[in-house]
């Protein structure tokens, strides 16, 4: 069935260090897969997008790697700051104009 | 700028009080949608528009409803709020090329009483 998860909850960082959070998704068909930025009281922010026809892809301090062959998705985030401190959301495409949110992790960095 | 906003940012109702959520943009997308987000879980999607057209996800159920009457205005219609319904319903649009990014509002807290 269609499914985009989480392996962990809460992750915790000191500031300064790489995060890394990971999403697991059990669909191949997905071809469009988005990482979501959320903060306490607030919608969620796009952060970065891969399509299926790439395996990496960078922005300003945050990389996107996909791996398709065991359906895995992660986030870094590079020097990971105070401001990194919010509930990051996987998603992917499902069928035209539809997209599924995986459970989500609580990033906390700590000072 | 261009945006998604929500109103109320809170809202407070009754068991078995009908309400409205509202919801509008100004990027003039095509698509538009409703999830809805208990506290720490992922958001859940209840229902979208494209254009005029109404598509409703099978596991939402018939208490909720859904309008839009424009491109820019989509509300949320809850018939029946039960306790169960108290949770942050979250509007977002995209463009109508597929595979795209969703822009969200931030979104109603809506509590049951």
């Amino acid at each position: 069935g269609e499914n985009v998860g989480l392996h962990l909850p809460t992750l915790s960082v000191q500031e300064g260090d790489n995060s890394i959070i990971n999403c697991a998704y059990s669909n191949s068909a997905s071809d469009y897969f988005i990482w979501y930025k959320q903060e306490s009281g607030k919608g969620p922010q796009f952060i970065i997008d891969i399509r299926s026809n790439m395996d990496k892809r960078q922005g300003q301090r945050v990389t996107v790697l996909l791996n398709k062959t065991v359906k895995h998705l992660s986030l870094q985030i590079a020097a990971t700051q105070p401001g990194d401190s919010a509930v990051y959301f996987c998603s992917r495409s499902s069928g035209t104009y539809k997209y599924i949110f995986g459970t989500g992790t609580r990033l906390k960095v700590l000072a | 700028d261009a945006m998604v906003i929500q109103n109320p940012r809170y809202q407070v109702t009754q068991f078995g009080k009908p309400v409205t959520l509202s919801c509008s943009q100004t990027l003039n997308h095509n698509v538009m949608y409703w999830y809805q987000q208990k506290s720490s879980q992922a958001p859940k999607l209840l229902f979208h528009y494209y254009d005029k057209d109404f598509n409703n996800e099978a596991d939402t159920p018939d208490n909720f409803q859904s309008r839009r009457p424009n491109t820019s205005f989509c509300f949320l219609d809850i018939r029946s709020p039960g306790l169960g319904d108290a949770a942050m319903y979250l509007c977002a649009t995209s463009t109508m090329g597929g595979g795209e990014k969703l822009f969200f509002g931030s979104g109603t807290q809506l509590s049951v009483l």
